[in-house]
């Protein structure tokens, strides 16, 4: 089983919409969790940290699920903009290292 | 301005010839990484290091080299040991356990001929 696991979409919506992905962790020690946002052939870059209360970032809201071991992003109000792939990231506390899913591939139209 | 940067951004090689990314950064952080990117895939961590002169083996270590001499670079080198070497490699680096962001170089697509 993959430690960290995403729907790899691609999700295909219109401008507008409201979406939502969840990413799986499978290590319970897991403490840190981040969504990052890539371009295509481009490095990814940090959209937001994902915080034990939630958060949320202007159209984006991050969510934790410790007991199921998840993490979701909902976008708001789509914008073409949006159209990009989102790196769901997690990283026990003791441990540098980041642990990247496939990501999940966001497509939106006009 | 502070930055990670990795150079070549393209690289062309023969077949069972070894390869060395550079990877540079000036944000005096302590973590560094290299993955690597395939066509449609998310990113497999190869190696990191938490602090110089040593480094952690990722998921897919096998036919790559790294090292840490000083704390400003952390080069890897591609060996011919390396059975599909044709992918796109990103450093990246962290200033330590408390720092949210990893910030990532711009990445080098490697070509193995």
């Amino acid at each position: 089983r993959k430690e960290v696991e995403q729907d790899p979409g691609p999700f295909n919506v219109p401008e507008g919409a409201t979406v939502a992905f969840n990413c799986t962790y499978s290590n319970s020690a897991s403490q840190s969790f981040f969504w990052y946002r890539q371009d295509c052939r481009k490095e990814p870059k940090l959209l937001m940290s994902v915080y034990s209360s939630g958060n949320e970032d202007g159209r984006f809201t991050a969510q934790l699920n410790r007991a199921s071991q998840y993490i979701s992003l909902l976008i708001r109000d789509s914008k073409l903009s949006d159209s990009a792939t989102y790196l769901c990231v997690v990283r026990m506390d003791s441990s540098y290292k980041l642990i990247f899913g496939s990501g999940t591939r966001l497509l939106v139209r006009p | 301005d502070g930055g990670i940067t990795q150079s070549p951004k393209y690289l062309f090689r023969k077949e069972g010839q070894n390869v060395t990314l550079s990877c540079e950064q000036n944000l005096n952080h302590d973590a560094m990484y290299w993955y690597r990117q395939d066509p449609g895939q998310g990113l497999r961590l190869i190696y990191y290091s938490q602090i110089v002169n040593d480094f952690q083996k990722g998921d897919i270590a096998e036919g790559y080299s790294v090292s840490r001499e000083k704390k400003e670079s952390f080069p890897l080198t591609v060996t011919s040991a390396q059975k599909n070497p044709t992918a796109f490699y990103l450093c990246a680096s962290n200033g330590g356990l408390m720092e949210t962001e990893a910030f990532f170089g711009q990445g080098t697509r490697l070509t193995v001929v």
